[in-house]
């Protein structure tokens, strides 16, 4: 079955540093990709949707500076934390959507934690 | 290891009949447990969620699900669907907490149909 590879799975950085978590889609192309956040005992939220090879669109409230999205292939989306901040620990998860077909798959998430 | 299972890949159902969508989870502890859709073009919405108390939990756009401990089970209900219930289900479990991130897992979704 279709595999969607987040990387890394658990992270930790001192404030003030960048992070870069990326999401793959392992075995098929995703024109489309979506980054979550979730918070504690919370729902998933939406950040941003990313469209290969164009300008992601953040939902409201997210800083785009803050949480640079990259979608450069088929198969590769990144979200980069700058700048991190202990508010910024989180868990970060990925869907990607299959080209074609439309069925959405999962990462297995990041976990960041920032000191 | 944490996991969801959604048994049913696709489910049709004419507008108008009652609905239920199933997911069994396998889980240590006491979970919390999320359904989440998806239309065709938007993001995940939350439907409804599970964390402690009554374990039939009222969500919006008049679905409900029961968490039932003995089954593994928290499956997901509406008395009678729209044309614009037609989307992509997801059932969800925090797999775990604490740090200010909880992880969660999902499982891979059931795709609704709404015949006329």
């Amino acid at each position: 079955g279709a595999v969607v590879s987040q990387h890394p799975s658990w992270v930790i950085c001192k404030s003030g540093t960048s992070v870069k978590i990326e999401c793959r889609s392992l075995d098929f192309q995703a024109t489309t990709m979506f980054w979550y956040r979730q918070f504690p005992k919370q729902s998933l939220m939406l950040m941003a949707t990313s469209n290969e090879g164009s300008k992601a669109t953040y939902e409201q409230g997210v800083e785009k500076d803050k949480f640079l999205i990259n979608h450069a292939s088929l198969t590769l989306s990144t979200l980069t934390v700058t700048s991190a901040h202990p508010e910024d620990s989180s868990f970060y998860i990925c869907s990607a959507r299959r080209t074609g077909t439309g069925e959405l798959f999962f990462g297995e998430g990041s976990r960041l934690t920032v000191l | 290891a944490q996991s969801v299972t959604q048994p049913d890949i696709h489910i049709t159902v004419s507008e108008g009949a009652s609905l239920e969508l199933r997911c069994n989870y396998s889980y240590g502890a006491t979970p919390y447990l999320f359904w989440y859709v998806q239309s065709p073009g938007q993001g995940l919405q939350l439907l409804l969620k599970y964390f402690s108390g009554d374990t039939l939990v009222q969500g919006i756009k008049g679905f409900e699900a029961e968490f039932k401990r003995s089954q593994s089970s928290f499956n997901l209900r509406k008395p009678s669907v729209h044309w614009s219930d037609a989307a992509e289900y997801f059932c969800a479990v925090v797999t775990y907490s604490g740090g200010g991130a909880d992880g969660l897992t999902f499982g891979k979704g059931t795709h609704l149909i709404i015949q006329p």
